[in-house]
């Protein structure tokens, strides 16, 4: 089982340079979602999905940007990377509801540094 | 969604149980209490949730006072596998309205199983 697969594991950047993390999921589930988690805190979110042509914004959105195009694939943007955007980036999805396994699945996370 | 207090750390002996507590004073009645780990850097992983009552899974026990206020999570026999960082969730969860479930992550019980 593939799970959640995040690409790439490891990044590093120059400020001001963009790219795409990649996050792609085979359970069929509706919601996807992308978080941050810097050095000694818990996850933020960034932004979230409820299914395919439909995004919005979490906690902490500026500076990146969100589509969902299909239902397996949520791409992260970061249109003009900063220093200030250092950090692990976690993708999960989930299947709606409050019932058994409607529970979030993560991907092992892409490590980025912007120098 | 309702703020979570838990223990900056614990430590636990390997084989004896392991019972995290978690204060959600604040939760109301269609709120969810959820609980996560994360071993190492790798991505959080599920291990239980509940409403009102308590709850056993494979994993871990959950329970949850008669107020609703505070809950404890227990692993009945810890292993060294076990140490990570756990963290108490409380969250809305709309059924069948588009809203995704989203996840409030504090900086949880970082949990030391010791030989």
């Amino acid at each position: 089982n593939a799970g959640v697969t995040q690409t790439p594991k490891f990044q590093v950047l120059k400020t001001g340079q963009s790219m795409t993390l990649q996050c792609a999921q085979d359970m069929n589930h509706e919601y996807m979602s992308w978080y941050r988690q810097d050095p000694g805190m818990g996850l933020r979110l960034i932004h979230y999905s409820v299914g395919a042509g439909i995004t919005d914004q979490g906690e902490v959105p500026n500076g990146y940007n969100v589509s969902r195009s299909t239902t397996e694939d949520f791409p992260l943007r970061l249109l003009s990377a900063a220093p200030s955007q250092t950090s692990v980036y976690f993708c999960a999805s989930s299947k709606p509801g409050t019932g058994a396994n409607t529970e979030a699945f993560f991907g092992q996370g892409t490590r980025l540094t912007v120098v | 969604d309702a703020k979570t207090t838990q223990p900056p750390s614990m430590d636990c002996a390997e084989g004896r149980a392991a019972n995290l507590p978690c204060n959600h004073s604040t939760i109301s009645g269609n709120e969810y209490v959820y609980w996560y780990r994360q071993i190492h850097s790798q991505g959080p992983q599920y291990i239980i949730h509940g409403l009102k009552n308590n709850e056993t899974n494979e994993m871990a026990s959950l329970i949850i006072t008669e107020d609703r206020k505070s809950s404890t999570l227990i692993l009945p026999h810890a292993t060294l596998r076990d140490t990570a960082v756990y963290y108490c969730i409380v969250r809305v969860v709309f059924i069948n309205t588009g809203t995704a479930s989203k996840l409030t992550f504090g900086t949880g019980t970082r949990l030391q199983v010791t030989l």
